[in-house]
Order: C-alpha cells, then structure tokens, then sequence
C-alpha cells in the first residue's frame, strides 16, 4: 500500500509568479504518480502522469513535475500561473488496486 | 458528447428518505468507482466494479448499494439517508484496473441532507 502527503493545504499566490505544490509518497512498490486538478464545482481531470521514462513530465496548462525517486516525491511546477489556474490539486500516487488521492492543495492566484 | 456524465447534478432530501444517483461513461472503459468528496475536499473510495463484478468495496455502511447493469453504467442507491451523508459524490471510470490508467471523472452531485 501507498501513502501520500501533500504538504500545503493552501497556496496564495499572485499571478505571473512561479509555484510549486510539493508531493510526498511513501510506497513498498512502484508506484505510478499522477496530478489531477479540480476546478470549481467540476470533477477532477488528469493534469499529467509519470508511468516511466523521463522524470520530468509535461502536463497541461503549462503544468510541470518531476519524479524524484530518492526523494519519494513528485512537485508540481509551473512558472508563471495565471487567475484560472485557481483551484485544487491532487497527487495520486499508485501502485495498488485502489486508486487513492493526496488530501490536495488550493491553489489561489490573486491578481 | 460527454465521457463521463452523472445525474443529478443537484440532490436536496430530508433524512430518512431514499434516493439513487446514476452514472453512465462512453469511454467504453470497463472500471468504474464512486468516490466521497467531503466539505474539506477529501477524496474517499467507496466501491468500484470491473466489468460488471464489484472488486472494492470499502468501510461503507450498507445502507449504500451499488448497481452496474452492464459496463457503461453504475449506479449508487442510499437508503435511509442521514445528515453525514451531505457530500459531493463522484463517479469516475478507467480503462481495466491498471495501475497505470488514469481515472476519468464526472461533475459530480451534490447530496444535501436535511
């Protein structure tokens, strides 16, 4: 089984400035890592996915982020966020039949 | 042409009462979960089925029944509805039950118990 932490429940930034939502995983077996974001009042939607490969992906949205393997961790990056970035992120590590989710992270862009 | 669609969107019941959500995917995908998402935008799995056979059924009380009449369709029956109940409850599907295959959500319904 797998566990994971996202360490910021909230994020406030302004807009155009970089960010990062931090993603820790604990797991006994490999684990496939995915984001997922939740806009207001909608279903989450896939962001972007490390299966194997290199361990910097490319997501949608300008959206980033990196498996680190010693580290346990997959952040999230993107350079310059924008007001309709606001909304929720998840990471979803899994290496197990039931697919389960980080707690997320809000992310507020302020103008 | 939705993928995954779920209704209704909005449901307002006093406690006690009955009710059944619906979810229908044309991803032609052979997994489909439903999901809790409380007020704190926890995510919690209840049930899931692959190809018609329940394979996770988590600690949920049973007075939550699920139903897949075939692949495309689950449904989620609630009986004897209580105030804990009020969350938004997310129906999701996938392709087979890989551990690589991203889930792909509805919108949701909001279930408001009073």
């Amino acid at each position: 089984a797998q566990s994971v932490t996202q360490l910021d429940s909230q994020v406030p930034v302004f807009e155009e400035a970089p960010v990062e939502l931090r993603c820790n995983y604990s797991s006994s077996v490999s684990v496939y890592l995915f984001w997922y974001v939740q806009y207001p009042n909608q279903g989450l939607q896939l962001l972007l996915k490390y299966l194997s490969g290199s361990t910097l992906v490319k997501g949608i949205n300008g959206f980033e982020a990196e498996f680190n393997k010693s580290q346990t961790s997959f952040h999230l990056r993107k350079p310059s966020v924008h007001i309709s970035d606001t909304a929720e992120y998840f990471c979803a590590p899994r290496g197990s039949y039931i697919p389960t989710f980080g707690r997320g992270t809000s992310l507020i862009v302020h103008p | 042409d939705t993928a995954v669609s779920q209704t209704p969107k909005y449901l307002v019941t006093q406690m006690g009462n009955d009710k059944s959500i619906k979810c229908e995917q044309n991803l032609g995908h052979d997994t489909m979960y439903w999901y809790k998402q409380d007020s704190k935008k926890f995510l919690k799995i209840m049930f899931s089925y692959n190809n018609k056979e329940l394979i996770i059924n988590e600690t949920v009380p049973n007075r939550f029944s699920p139903k897949s009449p075939d692949k495309a369709h689950l449904n989620l029956h609630i009986n004897s509805l209580e105030l804990g109940d009020s969350a938004v409850y997310f129906c999701a599907s996938s392709q087979g039950n890989r551990y690589n295959s991203p889930l792909h959500f509805g919108n949701g319904t909001r279930l408001t118990v009073t």
